[in-house]
């Protein structure tokens, strides 16, 4: 079964620090990953996306992330984080067989202080 | 511009009243979903379709139902069994069958009992 878990349900940075939301899944078989944001009152918006290529991703709004596949993670970094990066953000992972289903993370809260 | 639009963005809803909730796409999607969104409990799925005329329940179908005559359209109807209907609601789409891609999301619906 796919399953994705997110560390840490609110970080707190200060502008221009390192941004790092965590996300651990579980596949039995190469997963395809997203990260997603959500804005307050607003749909999710896809960030970036691993589909087996590249294991480092580099996605919108300087976000890029790391497939590591000993350490079953995906973790989404951003050298310098901006006032404008506050918002939620989620993990998932599509099914292997069922591409068709996606399994969500609880979600992360980022919270940037000036 | 190809996207997904949920209408209306707020509702409101006496008890014991069904309500249905719209989502139309034209990124000729194959697959689409129902997410309803609690604070602090991420995207629980109620139902998706892969196809027209079929669909499945998800996690959380109870009081919910949904309809997929065309492949454009998913509407969701909140039924007065639902305990607890007051929530963020987001209709998603993706590719289908065999093609793995992301999900793609409509700007959600917010209802509330009143």
């Amino acid at each position: 079964a796919q399953s994705v878990t997110q560390l840490g349900s609110h970080v707190s940075v200060s502008e221009g620090a390192l941004v790092l939301l965590r996300c651990n899944y579980s596949s039995s078989v190469p997963p395809y990953l997203f990260w997603y944001v959500q804005y307050p009152n607003q749909g999710l918006q896809l960030l970036l996306k691993y589909t087996s290529a590249a294991t480092l991703v580099k996605g919108i709004n300087g976000f890029e992330a790391e497939f590591k596949k000993s350490e079953t993670s995906f973790h989404l970094t951003k050298p310098s984080a901006h006032m404008s990066d506050a918002a939620e953000y989620f993990c998932a992972v599509s099914a292997p067989y069922n591409f068709n289903k996606f399994y969500f993370g609880s979600g992360t809260k980022l919270n940037v202080k000036p | 511009d190809g996207g997904i639009t949920q209408s209306p963005k707020y509702l409101f809803r006496k008890e014991g009243q069904n309500v249905t909730l719209s989502c139309e796409q034209n990124l000729n999607h194959d697959a689409m979903y129902w997410y309803r969104q609690d604070p602090g409990q991420g995207l629980r799925l109620i139902y998706y379709s892969q196809i027209v005329n079929d669909f499945q329940k998800g996690d959380i179908a109870e009081g919910y139902s949904v309809s997929r005559e065309k492949k454009e359209s998913f509407p969701l109807t909140v039924t007065s069994a639902q305990k607890n209907p007051t929530a963020f609601y987001l209709c998603a789409s993706s590719p289908g069958g065999t093609v793995r891609g992301e999900a793609f999301f409509g700007q959600g619906t917010r209802l509330t009992v009143v």
